[in-house]
């Protein structure tokens, strides 16, 4: 057990640009959540599965950001069209089944669009 | 809706000092409370959690107790050092956690 695995750490786009984030749980893990954390702010929710169906997205997250979480295993964060405002952390965190048991984080994935 | 406040930073401390971080959390129903921590350069890290009302959790000599009446959970430790330096972070899970904007310590010499 490695931990939430996240890739890659860094990436640079250009305004404009697709990019897609991948994260890799922890085994037998069946939540998943994705967050944005931008400097001096916490964790903002994005979205979370339960095995692979998507329970909840926020309603502040706009259309060109998806999420899959194909047979409940790895997750992908796909952004279209790019902008200079989606420049941030995006975290992966994992949580295995309970409800009184804490979330896993990775490392992040820092976006920044140029 | 669900949220979480936290005392604002930054906050410098002597070694040796005493801490405290405010959290005040506004929920329905029966939340479980955490405090996470985030070292330079490094991920988020559970530090202790509390899953009912009352409950103190405990780790690294840091505590918190989750207290209903005042919808609290302040980070508390009795003796700091240099290597606490980090980034505090208060949260409470209802379907999905919920994070404060985090408060940042640095203990020096």
């Amino acid at each position: 057990d490695t931990g939430v695995s996240q890739d890659p750490r860094h990436k640079i786009t250009k305004r404009g640009q697709n990019v897609t984030f991948r994260c890799d749980p922890i085994s037998e893990h069946n939540r998943l959540y994705w967050y944005r954390q931008t400097l001096g702010q916490g964790p903002e929710f994005l979205t979370y599965f339960q095995n692979e169906a998507q329970l909840e997205k926020s309603r502040l997250l706009s259309d060109r950001f998806s999420a899959e979480r194909p047979k409940g295993s790895f997750s992908t964060l796909e952004i279209q069209r790019t902008e200079q405002g989606d420049s941030a952390m995006y975290l992966c965190a994992s949580q295995p089944g309970g409800t009184n048991t804490e979330a896993f984080f990775g490392q992040g994935t820092r976006l920044t669009v140029v | 809706g669900d949220s979480v406040t936290q005392m604002e930073g930054p906050v410098t401390l002597s070694e040796e000092a005493f801490l405290t971080i405010n959290c005040t959390y506004t929920a329905t129903g029966y939340p479980s409370l955490f405090w996470y921590v985030q070292y330079p350069g490094e991920g988020l890290q559970l530090l202790l959690k509390a899953t009912k009302a009352d409950d103190k959790g405990s780790n690294k000599g840091f505590e918190a107790t989750y207290r209903k009446e005042t919808t609290s959970f302040h980070l508390e430790k009795g003796s700091v050092q240099v290597s606490d330096s980090a980034v505090y972070f208060c949260a409470l899970r209802n379907n999905q956690f919920y994070f404060g904007t985090g408060t940042s310590l640095t203990v020096i010499p």
